[in-house]
């Protein structure tokens, strides 16, 4: 079982500002680091997949950048609408034949 | 094209009674894959499947099995259900092969909520 965190675990963020939030997980190996963004009542969806130290993956205006050295992944949304209210699921696999582990996400509100 | 789909949506069972989770999927994806999700966790992966005919035990198994009826179903069975496999239940699939690459995205179905009373 490994360990990923993913925090805050909540944020309200006014319509138009910007906020990012973080995606921790061991850095001894690494192979893969998922984006996903689930929103209320509906299936989770992919954002991004990043493969490589120094990746930066962007979407509109949601970026995610990734260090699998120290081991974290930001996820970023500028000018935040009130569209882009979900929970943010991370997920990361050390090597090609272990299995993705999900962190239980960060819920964003964007108030108008 | 619908994707992942699952059945039913919603279900009540009583303590000790069994039932069986449905999941499709239309992408001719060679993996499977069931999750649950309860509050305040991640997805847990509970059993996959990386091609028909193969079956492997995730993070939380105990309770449950599966079985990969071809490449297109993978159903999940709760023999005799407790009141801790009360949760949300989600079914994905990805286009891995047999050899499994975990940069493949995966695709959800929209869930089964499951309550055990």
């Amino acid at each position: 079982i490994l360990n990923v965190e993913q925090s805050p675990q909540s944020l309200h963020v006014q319509e138009g500002d910007s906020t990012n939030f973080t995606c921790s997980f061991p850095s001894s190996n690494f192979y893969a680091l998922h984006w996903y963004r689930w929103e209320t009542a509906k299936s989770p969806e992919a954002l991004f997949v990043m493969t490589l130290n120094g990746d930066e993956k962007k979407k509109g205006r949601i970026s995610a950048t990734l260090n699998t050295k120290e081991g974290y992944s930001y996820l970023y949304i500028k000018g935040s609408q009130p569209e882009d209210s979900a929970t943010y699921l991370c997920a990361f696999s050390p090597s090609n034949d272990y299995k993705l582990s999900f962190g239980a996400g960060t819920t964003v509100t964007v108030r108008a | 094209n619908a994707g992942v789909t699952q059945t039913p949506k919603f279900q009540v069972l009583k303590t000790g009674q069994s039932m069986t989770l449905q999941c499709a999927q239309d992408m001719n994806h060679n993996s499977m894959y069931w999750y649950r999700q309860d509050p305040g966790m991640g997805l847990r992966l509970i059993y996959y499947s990386a091609s028909e005919g193969t079956t492997d035990k995730g993070e939380v198994p105990n309770g449950y099995n599966v079985s990969r009826l071809n490449k297109r179903e993978f159903s999940l069975r709760l023999e005799s259900a407790a009141p801790s496999q009360t949760s949300v239940y989600f079914c994905a699939s990805s286009e891995e092969s047999a050899w499994a690459s975990t940069t493949d995205t995966q695709y959800f179905g929209p869930g089964t909520r499951l309550t055990v009373l």
